[in-house]
C-alpha cells in the first residue's frame, strides 16, 4: 500500500519563484493537510481539506494556496516563494469523519528558499 | 506558543532503560495523540487516549492522561536503539486540525 505519497522530496527555489507541491493517498481518506516544521517549533498547519470542493486555513496559511479537486489529491502551491518559507512540509490524512484521530503521514518534502 | 509542549527536549539513555516523556497543554482537548519521527521521515501514529482515559497501554508504550493537570506522559519500557527518535504530542481541542508539540528528541545508547 503507498500511503500518502509526496512528491518531489527535494526541492530549491528562487526568491519569487512558484511551485507546487503534490500528495496524494490512495486510502480513500476524506480528511487531509499540510503541515511545516522547522527546528524546535514542532508542526504548524498550514491548510486542510475535510473533503473534495472544501478547504481551510490553519495556522500560518498566508503565502500558501491549496484545492482539492478530488479525494486523492491535495496540492500545496507556493505563490511567491521567500527565504521564510524554507521547511520541512508534511502532508497528511485520516479516515475519521472526526477529522484529529490517527494521521497519516507523508515522508516529507525539503524545501530551500535561497 | 503551542498548545502542546513536551519535556525534556532532549533525552539520552541505555537499552533496555525506560524512557518517560511528558506533554503539557493549555486548553481543554477531546483526544491526546503520541507520534513518533525517524530521522528525515514522516510522523508515525502511536496511541490515542481520549480525554475520559487515564490509562492506556500498546506493546512497551503506555500512555497516562491528566485532564486536572492538563498533562500526558508516555513511557517506554526497555527501549532499544531502534526506538531512537523523536516523539511528538498533538491534542484534538475540537479544531478542525491537531495542534503538535515541538517534540522530545529521544537517544537510545546501544
Amino acid at each position: 500500500n503507498a500511503g500518502v505519497t509526496q512528491t518531489p522530496k527535494f526541492q530549491v527555489l528562487k526568491t519569487g519563484q512558484s511551485m507546487t507541491l503534490q500528495c496524494a493517498q490512495d486510502m480513500n481518506h476524506e480528511y487531509m493537510s499540510w503541515y511545516r516544521q522547522d527546528p524546535g517549533m514542532g508542526l504548524r498547519l498550514i491548510h486542510y481539506s475535510v473533503g473534495a470542493g472544501i478547504t481551510d486555513q490553519g495556522e500560518v496559511p498566508n503565502g500558501y494556496n491549496v484545492s482539492r479537486s478530488t479525494t486523492e489529491d491535495f496540492p500545496l502551491r507556493l505563490l511567491s516563494a521567500a527565504p521564510s518559507q524554507t521547511s520541512v512540509y508534511f502532508c497528511a490524512s485520516s479516515y475519521s469523519t472526526g477529522y484529529n484521530e490517527k494521521l497519516f503521514f507523508g515522508s516529507g518534502t525539503q524545501l530551500s528558499v535561497l | 506558543s503551542q498548545q502542546g509542549e513536551e519535556d525534556p527536549q532532549a533525552l539520552s539513555i541505555q537499552e533496555g532503560e525506560n524512557a518517560t516523556m511528558n506533554c503539557s497543554y493549555k486548553t481543554s482537548i477531546n483526544n491526546l495523540q503520541w507520534y513518533r519521527q525517524n530521522s528525515g521521515r514522516g510522523l508515525v501514529h502511536l496511541i490515542l487516549i481520549r480525554s475520559n482515559e487515564r490509562e492506556k497501554h500498546s506493546g512497551r508504550l503506555r500512555v497516562t492522561l491528566d485532564t486536572s493537570k492538563k498533562s500526558s506522559s508516555l513511557l517506554i519500557t526497555a527501549s532499544r536503539a531502534a526506538d531512537t527518535a523523536s516523539y511528538f504530542c498533538a491534542t484534538d481541542t475540537g479544531r478542525r486540525a491537531l495542534t503538535f508539540g515541538s517534540g522530545t528528541r529521544l537517544q537510545v545508547q546501544p
